[in-house]
């Protein structure tokens, strides 16, 4: 049974960090690229960041670039989301999510998701 | 930046009915690199279709998709109450984009 759990959500202060987790089970985890989405209820859903089945490449929106890192841990199947100079903006429920193809160079289609985890940026 | 426009923004139809819902593009969408979600409250995203017309594994057949370049349709034949839901469009031919979602409710 393929699943992804996230953590690490909570109230931070803008400016602040926090770091996301997503533990992955139930399927090869090292041969496929993940990704973090987040959804807000006024901007719908947001593609975050993208990481490489193997982590050699990631990708970014212009949104979270230079303030977000996402790194990957293949020995412990889990994904990682790293939010430095958090701002309101970033308020969301992110979504740790499974990208369809393994071991392919670039990104296509989300096959599977986690249940979520709250960011909350507030003063 | 590809903008994903979904229309309507709210679909109002009965159990047995059909639903058709729109996703354009402000781009062409290469290779038909379209999918399709659902989301019900307090859920995560399902997938549904990728590749514009492909169903996901375990998404019943009466759930389709077709479309090219720029337009794009999400067809459910006969809506089962399970159905009520948003459904969220995606293109990852450049970069990732969502739509913003269409409700779809019962009438």
């Amino acid at each position: 049974h393929v699943q992804l759990v996230e953590s690490g959500g909570g109230v931070v202060q803008p400016g602040g960090s926090l770091r996301l987790s997503c533990a992955a089970s139930g399927f090869t985890f090292s041969s496929y690229g993940m990704h973090w989405v987040r959804q807000t209820p006024d901007k719908g859903l947001e593609w975050v960041a993208f990481i490489r089945y193997d982590g050699s490449n990631k990708y970014y929106a212009d949104s979270v670039k230079g303030r977000f890192t996402i790194s990957r841990d293949n020995s412990k199947n889990t994904l990682n989301l790293q939010m430095n100079s958090l701002r309101t903006e970033d308020t969301a429920v992110y979504y740790c999510a499974k990208d369809a193809a393994a071991a392919t160079l670039t990104y296509y289609y989300m096959d599977v998701w986690g249940k979520g985890t709250t960011v909350t940026v507030s003063s | 930046e590809i903008v994903l426009t979904q229309s309507p923004g709210t679909l109002s139809l009965s159990p047995g009915e059909r639903a058709t819902l729109s996703c354009r593009a402000s781009q062409s969408v290469s290779s038909s690199f379209l999918a399709w979600y659902q989301q019900k409250p307090g859920q995560a995203p399902r997938l549904l279709i990728y590749a514009a017309s492909s169903r996901a594994t375990g998404i019943p057949d009466r759930f389709s998709g077709s479309g090219s370049g720029t337009d794009f349709t999400l067809t459910i034949s006969r809506l089962e109450p399970e159905d009520f839901a948003v459904y969220y469009c995606q293109q990852y031919g450049s970069s990732q984009t969502f739509g913003q979602g269409t409700k779809v409710e019962i009438k």
